[in-house]
């Protein structure tokens, strides 16, 4: 298993401003992915981080909304950028480890726009 | 159908057995996974099962698995409180995707 710390785990922010949540793992991984899970919905794929390579974004997400970084093999970020309430949920960073067929998740980051 | 289907909420009495069913979108499924999400808490792999085994069993998890009807089950026994979570079902797809359910509430009462 891999082990993923997650920061900040909770934070209330104004309309308007962005706020950057970090994914550090303990162990090198090629695949890192940032996840959406809103209130009593399944978890939504945003992106997925690739080390060395602009991110690779799902449909309905895009990069200036959503700016990722993935400067080695260990750690990526996530921005939520120009907030607005509709952007309140949960967000998820996770790995694959071994022959991939395992997915691992950090504690995550409950956001709230006011 | 499109969507990884879970019930929303289940509620057992401390001792007794949970099922938590799930029906997944594709039959050509490689993986198919159980997560468990405490509050304020990310998702822990509970248990997986490989898409040619139809039963796995791990201590107090049993996981059934029928392709045919792509119908997946939990069975926890001897629910415990500390068993209360939102349980979450999940496929990996052939394209390699992860399609996960909206999560069933389990409350166990004492």
């Amino acid at each position: 298993s891999a082990v993923i710390s997650q920061k900040p785990s909770r934070d209330i922010c104004q309309r308007g401003t962005s706020l950057t949540i970090q994914c550090q793992v303990d162990s090198q991984v090629t695949m890192m992915f940032w996840y959406r899970q809103q209130p009593g919905q399944s978890l939504t794929l945003i992106a997925t981080a690739n080390q060395g390579s602009e991110a690779t974004y799902e449909s309905g997400f895009v990069i200036d909304k959503f700016p990722i970084s993935r400067p080695n093999l260990t750690f990526s970020t996530l921005t939520v950028s120009n907030m607005s309430p509709e952007d309140s949920s949960i967000y998820l960073c996770s790995v694959e480890t071994g022959s991939n067929e395992k997915l691992f998740f950090g504690s995550g980051t409950q956001l709230s726009v006011l | 159908g499109e969507d990884v289907e879970q019930s929303l909420f289940l509620s057992v009495r401390e001792g007794d057995s949970s099922v938590i069913n799930c029906t997944y979108t594709d039959s050509s499924s490689t993986y198919l996974y159980w997560y468990k999400q405490e509050p304020g808490a990310g998702l822990q792999l509970l248990t997986y099962i490989f898409s040619n085994m139809d039963m796995k069993q791990d201590q107090r998890l049993t996981v059934l698995l029928n392709k045919k009807d792509k119908h997946l089950s939990l069975r926890i026994a001897d629910t415990q409180t500390g068993d209360s979570a939102i349980y979450f079902c999940a496929e990996r797809t052939p394209d390699n995707d992860m399609r996960f359910g909206a999560g069933t509430r389990l409350t166990v009462k004492p």
